[in-house]
């Protein structure tokens, strides 16, 4: 299987900053990665699919970069609705991993 | 528009069975995967395993496999999610999500809450 290591596990910043979210894989996943974004109490939503590929609709303030073993999520000029968790996936072989998820904390 | 449709909140007691279900209001059901995705409570996400309505292929986590059956029937755009003997640390909430061939999962239903307490 294949191992997703996302980090940090939790960010503490502040309105209007700059945060980078890291996935790293256990083996070439090429760009089949996907990042989302979950609201507490909500189910999870798609952000970016094919490790760059924003999801229409999603703030143009994410983007994701990365092939291969190493992936990241940019948010840029954070919003109060952006602290929240962000999970990464692996959707290259079964069975499917995601990343243990990083918790975004206002400062 | 995606939606799918998740059966409602469910209260049993360990040993009990259970069959959750989602259902897919689109007109494409036969041409995704459906997959099944657990949170524990205040965890991350876990993904199950995921099955291909139209012949019914189905994949399995390895932490999941011969704990639950995924299964669906084409006719009524519905995939289900089943235990035969439910364990306290079955309790969860459950998503069912949609991924084409190739793709990573974009449409989720909204969650059923199960809950095992004696």
């Amino acid at each position: 299987d294949i191992q997703m290591t996302q980090s940090p596990s939790s960010l503490s910043a502040s309105v209007g900053d700059r945060v980078t979210i890291t996935c790293r894989a256990s083996q070439d996943i090429r760009s089949d990665l996907g990042w989302y974004q979950q609201q507490p109490g909500r189910a999870p939503k798609r952000l970016i699919y094919t490790a760059s590929s924003l999801q229409s609709g999603v703030s143009s303030r994410f983007s994701g970069s990365g092939s291969g073993t190493e992936f990241t999520l940019t948010i840029s000029g954070l919003q109060p609705e952006d602290f929240t968790i962000y999970y990464c996936l692996q959707y290259n072989s079964y069975p499917f991993t995601f990343g243990q998820g990083t918790k975004l904390e206002i400062k | 528009e995606v939606q799918l449709v998740q059966s409602g909140a469910e209260v049993k007691k360990p040993g009990e069975s259970l069959k959750i279900s989602c259902k897919d209001s689109g007109n494409n059901f036969g041409s995704h995967w459906i997959d099944w995705v657990r949170q524990m409570p205040g965890k991350g996400l876990e993904w199950m395993g995921s099955i291909y309505p139209a012949d019914s292929d189905t994949r399995y986590s390895p932490s999941f496999q011969g704990q639950v059956t995924i299964s669906a029937d084409k006719s009524i755009n519905t995939a289900y999610l089943q235990w035969s003997s439910l364990k306290a640390s079955d309790t969860a909430m459950y998503y069912c999500a949609r991924h084409y061939g190739g793709w990573s999962l974009d449409s989720w239903g909204q969650g059923t809450l199960v809950t095992v307490s004696s």
